[in-house]
């Protein structure tokens, strides 16, 4: 059974401050990692994808993956309170070639106190 | 604008009742998948469609059915069968392969057995 694991939360972290956010996956063969953004209510949004180990940063988002360590992590820098919301962490189960089938982990709630 | 719509936003269903849940999509996406998300729980497959009248079981199946008769359309019937049905339903689509770049979702259907 392929797994991708995140502490559920919530963690609170003050405006302006850094989040972290981790994730650790089982399936060695893993070649795609997504970071999608959960409004309470709402459907998940796509906030930032990263396939190569190292670091991607986008805006205030970067994601780093380590692939030796089955790790992947989100940072958010100057932290706000809209940032508040479960952030799920995803994995592409390569079975084969043509799947593209995603993995998700259960979540973790952020809250941003002001 | 490109996008998948899911209706209807919320639905009531009574016992021993079979629903329908409907998912749109004009991106062009080869894949779609149905999603069902309880409270405070991350997201578990129910079924997904790589291609036009195919489509495979994910892990919690069991009590409902899927069809893909167009591209664009991946209608989900939740049946009598489905013993807990109430919870958030969620439609993403995807391209397939190795340029994937993670799901987009629709807007949900919350669904309530009354």
């Amino acid at each position: 059974q392929k797994e991708v694991e995140q502490n559920s939360g919530p963690l609170s972290v003050p405006e302006g401050a850094i989040a972290s956010l981790n994730c650790t996956y089982s399936d060695r063969g893993s070649q795609s990692f997504f970071w999608y953004r959960q409004y309470s209510g709402k459907s998940p949004e796509l906030i930032m994808f990263i396939y190569s180990n190292g670091d991607k940063e986008d805006g205030r988002f970067t994601a780093q993956l380590n692939k030796a360590s089955q790790y992947v992590s989100l940072l958010i820098r100057d932290s706000q309170p809209s940032d508040s919301a479960t952030y799920l962490c995803a994995v592409n189960s390569q079975a084969d070639s043509s799947a593209s089938k995603i993995i998700f982990g259960s979540g973790t709630r952020l809250s941003i106190r002001p | 604008d490109g996008g998948i719509t899911q209706s209807p936003k919320y639905l009531f269903r009574k016992e021993g009742q079979n629903v329908t849940l409907s998912c749109e999509q004009n991106l062009n996406h080869d894949a779609m998948y149905w999603y069902r998300q309880d409270p405070g729980q991350g997201l578990r497959l129910i079924y997904y469609s790589q291609i036009v009248n195919d489509f495979q079981k994910g892990d919690i199946a069991e009590g409902y059915s899927v069809s893909r008769e167009k591209k664009e359309s991946f209608p989900l019937t939740v049946t009598s069968a489905q013993k807990n049905p109430t919870a958030f339903y969620l439609c993403a689509s995807s391209r397939t392969g190795r340029d994937s770049y993670g799901y987009t979702f629709g807007s949900g259907t919350r669904l309530t057995v009354v």
